[in-house]
């Protein structure tokens, strides 16, 4: 079964550098999603994108965070100037068709820690 | 606004008893309703899912069924096995907040044999 995979499993940054989270989602979907997962808490929506654009944002995607497709298949979320606070689980779904009864398919997820 | 409430955890249990866990939600219009699990150290893999009251979503021995007139979606299965030791996540998809997940906050599920 296709998969979304994810690079790299883990990453740890000094606080104040940027960081790029890759996703490889399933190749003929075209809807892309990050989610975040802070230790103990609820899994959280950051953004969605679709046709090389945002199609929606949570309050917690701020100015210091931007994604892109640079290519055919890879999709990634950059933080520009990390914090302690964004140490998290981020997690990169795709989908199909943009229908809400259409399930999100998951990566295993990056655990990025920030020092 | 849109949320999701599930039962608390952790809920521990013995081989071969049957497992609930609440889930309620708060939406406008008619969302679409998601059962996702995470083993540890994996990933979110969906379990189930039901897009309409009434629907019965099942998996693996698992069900839900999506209840309108209480707002739940409550999972169940008869029969746990060690190997449903996870985190389950109870989700939901409403086109009319755009068409991410909200999610509630887990349960952890700990089966011991």
């Amino acid at each position: 079964e296709p998969e979304v995979t994810q690079t790299p499993s883990h990453q740890v940054t000094q606080m104040g550098q940027e960081v790029i989270l890759r996703c490889v989602p399933i190749s003929n979907h075209l809807y892309f999603y990050w989610y975040r997962q802070i230790l103990g808490q609820k899994v959280e929506f950051l953004v969605s994108f679709y046709n090389n654009e945002i199609s929606e944002k949570s309050e917690i995607f701020d100015d210091q965070f931007s994604v892109e497709r640079p290519d055919g298949s890879n999709f990634t979320l950059k933080i520009r100037s990390t914090k302690l606070e964004d140490s998290a689980m981020y997690f990169c779904a795709s989908r199909e068709q943009d229908y809400s009864n259409q399930p999100q398919h998951f990566g295993d997820g990056t655990r990025l820690s920030i020092l | 606004g849109n949320s999701v409430t599930q039962m608390e955890g952790p809920v521990t249990l013995s081989e071969e008893a049957f497992l609930t866990i609440n889930c309620t939600y708060t939406a406008t219009g008619y969302p679409s309703l998601f059962w996702y699990v995470q083993y540890p150290g994996e990933g979110l893999q969906l379990l189930l899912k039901a897009t309409k009251a009434d629907d019965k979503g099942s998996n693996k021995g698992f069900e839900a069924t999506y209840r309108k007139e209480t707002t739940s979606f409550h999972l169940e299965k008869g029969s746990v096995q060690v190997s449903d030791s996870a985190v389950y996540f109870c989700a939901l998809s409403n086109n009319q907040a755009g068409t991410a997940l909200i999610f509630g906050k887990g349960t952890t599920l700990s089966v011991s044999s």
